[in-house]
């Protein structure tokens, strides 16, 4: 079975300051992987995802992630942050190529920036 | 392109009573969830559609959530009788894939339902 393990669940960090959120799954077979950001009152958002080929991702707003098959880790990076992107950020996975695959959401980081 | 179309965005009833919630997905997205989002923690899936036929509702709670997709497009998610536990959010989502090929989600605004 999927699992996703978001290692924390609040990050504060500085306006312009970098920020790594991290991300963690399990899975049996091979995966897609996700991030999407929910502000506040609203839905979520795809902010970038990884299907295949090049294992650095580049999403909206000027994150990217990086998948890392032997670490089984997809950690969510930005080298400065502005406070518009204070939001919550939610790592996902689903399983490849199978009829019964569902997205698997983790808890979610709550990145705050401070001015 | 009109996004996932939720209602109401917010409810607040009484235990016991019924709620209904309303989604219209993406045009053209055979794909659509419902979710629950209980505060501070991410997406659980209540059920799957795939165009009329739900796929995945292991995880509907059965014995007071219901859900229904006529015709293929809106779908319908109903609490009878609702209890304490079920205050949370409730998110629709649509994909133009499933899962398994790699679709994304496209999510509606949520519902957040309060019981007292």
């Amino acid at each position: 079975a999927q699992s996703v393990t978001q290692l924390d669940s609040q990050v504060p960090v500085f306006e312009e300051a970098p920020v790594e959120l991290r991300c963690n799954y399990s899975s049996s077979v091979s995966v897609y992987l996700f991030w999407y950001v929910q502000y506040p009152n609203q839905g979520l958002q795809l902010l970038l995802k990884y299907l295949s080929g090049s294992t650095l991702v580049k999403g909206i707003n000027g994150f990217e992630a990086e998948f890392n098959k032997s670490q089984t880790s997809f950690h969510l990076r930005k080298p400065s942050v502005h406070i518009s992107d204070t939001a919550e950020y939610f790592c996902a996975v689903s399983d490849r190529g199978s009829s019964a695959s569902k997205i698997i959401f983790g808890s979610g980081t709550r990145l705050s920036i401070r001015p | 392109e009109a996004g996932v179309v939720q209602s109401p965005r917010y409810k607040i009833i009484e235990k016991k009573q019924p709620v209904a919630f309303w989604c219209n997905p993406i045009s053209g997205h055979n794909t659509l969830y419902w979710y629950l989002q209980n505060l501070g923690q991410g997406p659980e899936l209540l059920i799957r559609y795939e165009n009329e036929e739900a796929v995945d509702d292991s995880q509907l709670p059965k014995d007071r959530f219901s859900a229904e997709r006529l015709k293929g497009v809106d779908s319908t998610l109903k609490i009878q009788p609702a209890e304490l536990g079920d205050s949370a959010v409730y998110l629709c989502a649509s994909s133009q894939y499933p899962a398994g090929l790699g679709g994304e989600l496209f999510f509606g605004e949520g519902s957040r339902l309060t019981v007292l």
